[in-house]
C-alpha cells in the first residue's frame, strides 16, 4: 500500500542551525503539507503546498519556515535558524484532491533543539 | 472559525467493554470528518473517514457516526482489546487545511 515516508525519523540540532525535513508524499497525489506536534499538544497546522506553491499558510510559518518540491518525487520543510520551541514531531501529509478528500500522513520526524 | 474538541481527554475501561469516544466541531459546513489513530511518539494512522453525506461508516470494530447538523461525531470500539490503546484525533478540513482535535487517550486495561 503506498504510503508517506520521511526522513530522518528524529534529527537533533543546535539552536540556531538550519534543519531540513524531507518527505516523499504518495506518487499520485498533488496536495502537500506540514504540520507539527508539540509533545502533549494538538496537531497544528504549517502549510500547504499545490501547484508548486504554498496555497495556505498559519501563523506559526512564519519567514524562518519555508517549502520546496526540488523534484518530482520529494517534499521538504525547511527551518533556517532553530529556536528551542521549534522541538516538536512534524508530519508530512498528502492527499489526491486537497481536503475533501482523506488525507495519508507519515510517520513523523522528531526534532530536539538543544 | 473551526474549532474541534473531543471527550473525555482520557478514559481508562476493562478489556472486552464497547467504548464510545465523542468528537465536536463548530462549523458544520464540512466535507468529511477523519478519525486517527496515534500510538505515543509514532505518526497517525487513518481510521475511517465519512463524507459530509454519510451518516455512518465501518471498518472492523470500528464505527464512526457523524451528525453535520448538531456538529458531532462519535467513534464506536466495540470489544475493547488492549491492542487499542492509542490516542484517537478526530480532523475536520477547513480550506487546505485540517484542524485536528487534541484527541482521546485511551488505555485498555488487561
Amino acid at each position: 500500500e503506498p504510503e508517506v515516508t520521511q526522513t530522518p525519523s528524529h534529527q537533533v540540532t543546535q539552536m540556531g542551525q538550519e534543519v531540513i525535513l524531507r518527505c516523499v508524499p504518495i506518487s499520485n497525489h498533488l496536495y502537500f503539507y506540514w504540520y507539527r506536534q508539540i509533545l502533549g499538544q494538538k496537531v497544528e497546522f504549517l502549510v500547504s503546498f499545490y501547484n508548486n506553491e504554498i496555497s495556505e499558510k498559519s501563523e506559526i510559518f512564519d519567514d524562518q519556515f519555508s517549502v520546496e518540491r526540488p523534484d518530482g518525487s520529494n517534499f521538504t520543510l525547511k527551518i533556517r535558524s532553530t529556536k528551542l520551541e521549534d522541538s516538536a514531531m512534524y508530519f508530512c501529509a498528502s492527499s489526491p484532491t486537497g481536503a475533501t478528500y482523506e488525507a495519508f500522513f507519515g510517520q513523523g520526524t522528531r526534532l530536539t533543539v538543544v | 472559525k473551526q474549532e474541534v474538541t473531543q471527550i473525555p481527554a482520557a478514559l481508562s475501561v476493562p478489556e472486552g467493554e464497547n467504548l464510545v469516544l465523542n468528537c465536536s466541531f463548530t462549523d458544520s459546513a464540512i466535507y468529511n470528518l477523519q478519525w486517527f489513530r496515534q500510538d505515543p511518539g509514532k505518526g497517525l494512522t487513518s481510521l475511517l473517514l465519512i463524507q459530509s453525506s454519510q451518516r455512518e461508516q465501518t471498518s472492523g470494530r470500528l464505527n464512526a457516526s457523524l451528525d453535520k447538523s448538531s456538529g458531532r461525531s462519535t467513534l464506536y470500539i466495540a470489544a475493547s482489546q488492549p491492542g487499542d490503546s492509542a490516542t484517537y484525533l478526530c480532523a475536520v478540513p477547513r480550506d487546505d487545511k485540517i484542524i485536528f482535535g487534541k484527541g482521546t487517550r485511551l488505555h485498555i486495561l488487561p
